[in-house]
């Protein structure tokens, strides 16, 4: 199935370092969603954005909606070992469907 | 508040013979159901989809099937498990468009 492409695909960072992770695509999506995995976990939502440009905060997690509609990023500041995870992009269409990014494996290391 | 169980967490089943993985959504009415299969750790591969009771959409073609029977409950199976049925299946919901899905915890088939 179509997949979205997300880098990168793995980070090894030191505790405390600043992390950024992008997802683009060739078509336009209505709404944006980052989704964070802990392992042995299903996903769980972390962000969603809704509007072309729109940037939104959750805690150390920043995401934005770019301008093109085609594109999104999600930065994470002063990392902590709780980080660990995979972390999933997703645009969903007006038909409810999403489409899921490849996934950003996160290691943290103290 | 709404809440999706999933069960079991863990299965090991040997190949050849059949499986069935239940589950529920509790809080919600009439929610879109979907199985997900990952393999060790990597993307989201949708296998099935369900837009109300009895209808089911396959994204893609495999060994396994998928059951509606009740409007809260969606059912994954298979008849004969092959050993590339082995992955992490995660079922999740939505009701709302563009407000996301909400993911069970999932289950881990081991098939030997």
């Amino acid at each position: 199935g179509q997949q979205l492409n997300q880098s990168p695909q793995s980070m090894f960072i030191q505790e405390g370092e600043d992390v950024s992770m992008n997802c683009t695509s060739s078509s336009i999506f209505n709404t944006w969603l980052w989704y964070k995995q802990d392992p042995g976990e299903g996903p769980v939502l972390l962000i969603a954005l809704y509007k072309a440009g729109e940037l939104t905060s959750n805690g150390r997690l920043t995401a934005q909606f770019g301008i093109t509609r085609k594109d999104s990023f999600l930065n994470i500041s002063a990392s902590i070992p709780s980080d660990v995870g995979i972390y999933f992009c997703a645009g969903q269409l007006s038909s409810d469907k999403l489409i899921f990014g490849t996934g950003t494996r996160l290691q943290v290391f103290p | 508040s709404q809440t999706i169980h999933q069960w079991p967490a863990t299965l090991v089943q040997p190949v050849g013979s059949p499986l069935s993985l239940e589950c529920t959504v509790e809080g919600t009415s009439n929610p879109n159901l979907y199985w997900y299969r990952q393999a060790a750790g990597r993307g989201l591969q949708l296998l099935f989809y369900s837009v109300g009771i009895g209808q089911i959409s396959s994204e893609v073609p495999q060994n396994l099937s998928a059951s509606r029977p009740q409007d809260r409950q969606f059912i994954l199976s298979s008849k004969k498990l092959l050993l590339s049925d082995s992955g992490f299946y995660l079922c999740a919901w939505s009701v709302l468009q563009n407000y996301g899905y909400t993911f069970g915890s999932g289950t881990r088939l081991t098939v030997v």
